[in-house]
């Protein structure tokens, strides 16, 4: 079955930027939405963004331009980049999909960032 | 964007018993909402979508209603597994956005 691994640093310093990856196995990256959401310990989900398999992307507005999303369909992975982080960006990232449904059907089991000096 | 109040924030009972949980929107979102089931150091998993419809292999004891801006998920008799945090998310409009969570506990 289709399954989805984050990977990337653990840790990131202030002003820096975090880069993710999301692998998809199992199933085509084509033809689907991929987003990426994020979980600050202890608190509630915010999505950051999704792109459509042929790279055409919509970012959260709140996250002020910081955001660019990528997709690779040739190694079937998408990415997310999220420059001059703060503490306040210290969460858990998901990468999930959006399926048939319209909806977040499958999803990644997170990887945590740690913003630090 | 659409904020998405999710009450109560901890709902404590024992197996067996029924679970109602509440989402409210601060504006019509029409059935375009979804609930999702979270277990810690999981990621969310997909229970209800457009309000009423269960997802795949999702169990007949979870049931979701409401339209508009007023929406409730039931567990109509709690097992086990079902003891974890429940978030309700839009897709009406971008930024899609999630409830903060009901915890449902072991009394």
């Amino acid at each position: 079955q289709v399954q989805l691994q984050e990977s990337g640093p653990g840790l990131v310093k202030p002003s820096e930027t975090l880069s993710l990856t999301c692998t998809v196995s199992g199933g085509s990256i084509s033809y689907y939405y991929w987003s990426w959401i994020r979980q600050p310990p202890g608190k509630g989900l915010e999505t950051i963004g999704y792109i459509y398999s042929t790279g055409s992307a919509n970012y959260n507005p709140s996250l002020g331009g910081r955001v660019t999303m990528s997709v690779d369909t040739s190694k079937n992975q998408f990415s997310l980049k999220l420059t001059s982080v703060t503490a306040a960006d210290t969460a858990v990232f998901y990468c999930a999909r959006r399926g048939q449904l319209m909806y977040l059907d499958l999803w990644g089991r997170g990887t945590l960032v740690t913003v630090s000096s | 964007e659409i904020v998405l109040t999710q009450s109560p924030a901890t709902l404590s009972l024992s197996p067996g018993e029924r679970a109602t949980l509440s989402c409210r929107a601060s504006q019509s979102v029409g059935t375009y909402l979804a609930w999702y089931k979270q277990k810690a150091g999981q990621g969310p998993r997909l229970l209800i979508y457009d309000a009423s419809n269960r997802a795949a292999d999702i169990p007949a004891r979870f049931s979701g209603s409401g339209s508009g801006a007023d929406f409730t998920l039931t567990i109509s008799s709690l097992e086990p597994e079902d003891f974890a945090v429940y978030y309700c998310q839009h897709r009406s409009s971008w930024p899609w956005t999630f409830g903060q969570g009901t915890k449902v506990e072991i009394k």
